[in-house]
């Protein structure tokens, strides 16, 4: 089954304390992107990643590194997170027909 | 500048009743997609719909459908007898060309309520 997996749906953590959010797809995709969504504001994107080794901002990098080593992976990083950086998390995967989306990743920060 | 609007924040209808979520979309590109998702209350989004620029013609998918208007950029979508079932965040989003990345609107919240 074709599918992106987050891991972990749900993840309650410390301001300061690094942390990661993985994200893999099965697809061969090259491109894949992260999302974070706020009420009101939408899904906003953070990184996106064109193919192994090429990542690029997006809209709200700040606070945020992306890695993309393998086709298959992007994790997600967080090496001091805040407050401001509570928020549910989507990791994607493109093809020229659309974006599969994983299952969200609800960070809290505390 | 690209950028999707959807004016509508919350809406809340009674079950069976018609309901229109509006989106307007801005892009000086000629090839663009446009897309529909929902959001149900766990959190995931669902695909519903992939439209692109070189297609106005209208789709009807059970209770759904949508308008597609490039002349005054909107593709708006339309829930025929809302059921409870319905109730959710929608989400219009753009895409530029074939390659470019997904952005979305604010979402519309929609309450079915019985």
């Amino acid at each position: 089954e074709a599918q992106v997996t987050q891991n972990p749906r749900y993840l309650i953590t410390v301001t300061g304390k690094k942390l990661t959010v993985t994200c893999s797809q099965n697809m061969n995709h090259e491109y894949m992107s992260w999302y974070r969504q706020d009420p009101g504001l939408g899904l906003r994107q953070i990184y996106y990643s064109m193919n192994v080794e090429v990542t690029d901002k997006g809209d709200v990098p700040e606070g945020y590194k992306v890695s993309r080593k393998e086709k298959r992976n992007f994790p997600l990083i967080l090496e001091s997170p805040s407050p401001n950086q509570t928020s549910l998390y989507f990791c994607a995967s493109r093809t020229g027909l659309g974006y599969t989306f994983g299952s969200g990743t609800r960070l809290t920060v505390v | 500048a690209q950028k999707v609007t959807q004016a509508q924040t919350e809406i809340s209808v009674v079950e069976k009743e018609d309901v229109t979520l509006d989106c307007v979309y801005e892009t000086r590109d000629t090839t663009y997609y446009l897309f529909w998702y929902k959001q149900p209350p766990s959190g995931e989004l669902v695909f519903l719909i992939r439209r692109n620029s070189f297609d106005e013609q209208n789709e009807i998918s059970g209770r759904y459908s949508w308008n597609f208007q490039k002349s005054t950029s909107s593709f708006n979508f339309t829930i025929t007898a809302s059921q409870v079932v319905d109730s959710a965040v929608y989400f219009c989003a753009l895409m530029r060309g074939s390659q470019g990345n997904l952005i979305f609107g604010k979402g519309t919240k929609l309450s079915v309520k019985p």
